[in-house]
């Protein structure tokens, strides 16, 4: 069974500061897949990694994939209010395994 | 362009009853996935759709059935409600190009179902 352990889970910073979540599995994902889900809504894809050692910057978001393709982690520059969300990885199977394997997630809150 | 749609928004249903969610895939996307996304936890693959077959299938009992129509279309059953059902079911359509492969799942904004 594939398993994807995310941390922390929860965190609660400032305007301003720096973070940086994991997403850590015993198991090789063919691609990780970061989402973010807001109250009330589905979760929407930031950005899918592919290659191990892939970084991946999304304005002030960097996202790095493991040399062995199972962790990955999301960093997040000069946190603002607008990020607060719960953060989701979720490892892609490949082949014939179409689903999607989801961590408990992480959710950020960020202070004014 | 329409993403993925879900109704109903929210249900309250009783133990013992029976649900059927609904779910209309982006315009393009030929196969359908549904989760499971209990507070606070991340979403759980229930199984997922593909040319009107259930090609995959999660960890569930039977008491979840699915089906997909002719124009792509989802329909998500729960027979016998229990209390741990209580969760939001998100469906989520993709594009699989020749049935092998498929391409980025975009999700709904999911059924809020309460059971008591």
């Amino acid at each position: 069974t594939q398993l994807l352990e995310q941390s922390p889970q929860f965190l609660s910073i400032q305007e301003g500061e720096n973070l940086t979540v994991y997403c850590n599995s015993s198991s090789v994902f063919s691609s990780l897949q970061w989402y973010r889900q807001e109250p009330g809504e589905g979760p929407v894809l930031l950005v899918t990694v592919v290659t191990g050692g892939e970084v991946k910057k999304l304005k002030r978001l960097t996202f790095q994939f493991g040399d062995a393709r199972k962790d990955s982690s999301l960093h997040i520059t000069a946190a603002q209010t607008g990020d607060t969300g719960l953060y989701l990885c979720a490892g892609v199977g490949g082949g014939s395994n179409y689903k999607l394997t989801f961590g408990k997630g992480t959710l950020l809150t960020v202070n004014p | 362009d329409a993403g993925v749609t879900q109704s109903p928004t929210h249900l309250i249903k009783t133990r013992g009853q029976q649900v059927t969610l609904r779910c209309s895939p982006k315009s393009g996307h030929d196969t359908v996935s549904w989760y499971q996304q209990a507070l606070g936890q991340g979403p759980q693959f229930i199984f997922q759709y593909y040319e009107e077959e259930e090609r995959q299938r999660g960890n569930f009992p039977d008491r979840f059935s699915g089906h997909q129509f002719p124009n792509y279309s989802s329909e998500l059953n729960v027979n016998a409600l229990l209390l741990g059902d209580s969760a939001l079911y998100l469906c989520a359509s993709s594009l699989s190009l020749s049935g092998a492969y498929q391409e980025t799942q975009y999700f709904g904004p999911g059924t809020r179902l309460l059971v008591l």
